[in-house]
């Protein structure tokens, strides 16, 4: 069964740092990952998505993700945070063949000025 | 176009009542996913519908139910209500539930049960 393992439950960081959130993934066969969003007091937005092809996969909001299949990660990383992206961030891995998402325990990220 | 569209939005509840969840997924999505979201428990898949069926189901008790209606709307049902149904309850689209969709999620349902 696929599982997936958020890290940090908590990461802060100053405004204009970057930032990484660790994601890994367990599954026995071929994945499709995603990264979400989601503000207070509301649902979730897909950031970006790796379903094949370049392992480098550029989101909205200045994000980006490596998948690194070896190490079965797709971490997370924004070069300069603003305080905006303050919210709750969910990496998720669907396996093929099936409808439903299995999503790690979040990562909050506090960026402070 | 509209986006996911989840009623009502908060709702408060007493053990062993039952409730009823409305989901109005995007023109066009006929795949409707139910989510379960808890600070215990993270998000939890509950149930997935595709023209009225559904396809997939996650480890969730019978109290927990679920249908679609023709013109795609969801609905979820939980019966016998208990405290630790309390939650966000999440309802995401797609147009056909494919594997490599974009999933378009719905604000939530924040259920309390008293």
């Amino acid at each position: 069964a696929q599982s997936v393992t958020q890290l940090d439950s908590q990461v802060p960081v100053f405004e204009e740092a970057p930032v990484e959130l660790r994601c890994n993934y367990s599954s026995s066969v071929s994945v499709y990952l995603f990264w979400y969003v989601q503000y207070p007091n509301q649902g979730l937005q897909l950031l970006l998505k790796y379903l094949s092809g370049s392992t480098l996969v550029k989101g909205i909001n200045g994000f980006e993700a490596e998948f690194n299949k070896s190490q079965t990660s797709f971490h997370l990383r924004k070069p300069s945070v603003h305080i905006s992206d303050t919210a709750e961030y969910f990496c998720a891995v669907r396996d093929t063949g099936f409808q439903k998402l299995v999503f790690g325990t979040g990562t909050r990220l506090l960026v402070s000025p | 176009k509209a986006g996911v569209t989840q009623t009502p939005r908060y709702l408060i509840k007493t053990r062993g009542q039952q409730v009823t969840l409305s989901c109005s997924p995007i023109s066009g999505h006929r795949s409707v996913s139910w989510y379960q979201q808890t600070p215990g428990q993270g998000l939890q898949f509950l149930f997935e519908y595709f023209s009225e069926t559904q396809r997939n189901k996650g480890n969730f008790p019978g109290r927990f139910s679920g249908r679609q209606f023709s013109n795609s709307r969801s609905e979820m049902n939980v019966s016998t209500l208990e405290l630790g149904d309390s939650a966000l309850y999440l309802c995401a689209s797609s147009r056909t539930g494919t594997e490599n969709e974009k999933l378009f999620f719905g604000s939530g349902t924040q259920l309390s049960v008293l």
